[in-house]
């Protein structure tokens, strides 16, 4: 069975400091996505990884995939407060669906 | 012009009685699934549907029945509702790259 865990699960920090989500999932998988969830809201999608290696950035976001270590980080750089939300990593895809990590809550303070 | 769509937003009911979730994609995906998001925001996928083929069902009670008219609706029927189903459920699609999109949620509450 396929498993996937985030960590941290909760992480409060504070606008312009840097931090990393980590995303491990236990068997052998070449796609590896990132989503943004805000509070009462429907998933939204960040980052397709597809191979191993892969590193991909959109704006403060960096997503970045090892297939040998089934390890996926989400970096944030000089955090600001519009980015506060739930981010899921999740693993699979096509006909069997996605596994989700268990989401990480991240709050920035000013 | 909205991707995946889903209604109803919000579905309020009793114990035991039997409703529908229906979902819509307009991206010409083969394949669209549902997903329950628990009060811990933990997302299980139930169903997975295939140009109007089921093709995974993950230990879902039998009170619930995906329905596919063809392969831009997926439509969710659940039968004698406990309190256990109160929960989001996302309708999500899917196409030849794999990324899933997915739709508002619907927030079933069961009293």
């Amino acid at each position: 069975e396929l498993k996937v865990e985030q960590n941290p699960l909760f992480l409060s920090m504070q606008e312009g400091k840097n931090y990393t989500i980590y995303c491990n999932y236990s068997t052998t998988s070449d796609r590896l996505y990132w989503y943004r969830q805000d509070p009462g809201k429907s998933l939204e999608s960040l980052f397709v990884l597809l191979s191993n290696g892969a590193v991909k950035q959109e704006g403060r976001l960096m997503a970045s995939l090892d297939t040998k270590a089934r390890l996926s980080t989400l970096h944030i750089t000089a955090a600001v407060h519009d980015l506060s939300a739930t981010y899921f990593c999740a693993v699979g895809g096509g006909a069997d669906g996605l596994t989700f990590g268990k989401g990480t809550h991240l709050i920035i303070q000013p | 012009d909205t991707a995946v769509s889903q209604t109803p937003k919000y579905l309020v009911t009793q114990m035991g009685n039997d409703k529908s979730i229906k979902c819509e994609q307009n991206l010409g995906h083969d394949t669209m699934y549902w997903y329950k998001q628990d009060s811990k925001k933990f997302l299980k996928i139930m169903f997975s549907y295939n140009n109007k083929e089921l093709i995974i069902n993950e230990t879902v009670p039998n009170r619930f029945s995906p329905k596919s008219p063809d392969k831009a609706h997926l439509n969710l029927h659940i039968n004698s509702l406990e309190l256990g189903d109160s929960a989001v459920y996302f309708c999500a699609s899917s196409g030849l790259g794999n990324e899933q999109f997915f739709g508002p949620g619907t927030r079933l509450t069961v009293l």
